[in-house]
């Protein structure tokens, strides 16, 4: 089955740029969507199809995706951007399509 | 406005049955596919099952499949997840998430644009 590596943390000071991987085998030929989950509170989508943000997300998060890296790119990190982000795709040669990354956990110092 | 609300979880014993429900709201709900994604504690998030709109679709992680049924009524815009021979492996949050379909050249990809705040299922005895 398809697997999605993420570092398990990063740490970046407010106003700098945060940037989190998502690593898989050809990633590049998918879609990537990316998930961002406070404690305590339900994921919210944040970035999908590599690049795009969904309505009332902040124009800081970006997205790209190229080769076998998949990258979300938090500009001028705010205290309010602290939680977990995971990334997302869509495998169709598996009979469970929906794959999850690991996992980030960025920490704002 | 887009809701989900999921209930039903709670305290069970391992080899116990739970039947979780996801009431939707703020969108033509037999039009979706419909998923619930699992979340255990201080761990990732798992992807558990996926209904299409009309519910003749079903698809199953692995560590469930034999042992959990998802199923939907239209008519009442409510998805359901039938837990069967529960596991102590089995204990987390459940959300239901609404899925979004992006398709071109005849193929699509999926992924969650909406999720509910999820409801916790402890196995334990």
């Amino acid at each position: 089955s398809y697997v999605l590596t993420q570092p398990p943390s990063v740490s970046v000071a407010p106003g700098q740029t945060a940037r989190i991987t998502c690593g898989g085998n050809n990633i590049g030929s998918k879609s990537v969507h990316w998930y961002q989950q406070k404690p305590g509170q339900a994921p919210v989508l944040v970035v999908y199809d590599d690049s795009d943000r969904p309505s009332g997300i902040p124009e800081r998060f970006s997205g790209s995706n190229s080769g076998n890296t998949a990258t979300l790119t938090i500009s001028r990190v705010e205290a309010g951007d602290e939680a977990d982000y995971y990334c997302q795709v869509w495998d169709s040669s598996s009979d469970h399509p929906y794959v999850f990354g690991t996992g980030t956990k960025v920490t704002v110092l | 406005e887009v809701q989900l609300l999921e209930s039903g979880g709670g305290l069970v014993q391992p080899g116990g049955s739970l039947r979780l429900s996801c009431a939707a709201s703020g969108f033509t709900f037999s039009s979706y596919a419909m998923s619930w994604v699992r979340q255990a504690p201080g761990k990732g998030l798992e992807w558990v099952s996926a209904i299409s709109g009309s519910g003749g679709s079903t698809y199953y992680a692995d560590s469930v499949k034999g042992r959990f049924t998802i199923s939907r009524d239209n008519s009442k815009n409510t998805l359901y997840l039938q837990m069967n021979s529960l596991r102590a492996e089995d204990t987390a949050v459940y959300y239901c998430a609404k899925d979004f379909a992006n398709c071109s050249g005849g193929s699509c990809h999926y992924y969650f644009d909406y999720w509910g705040q999820g409801t916790l299922v402890t196995v334990s005895s």
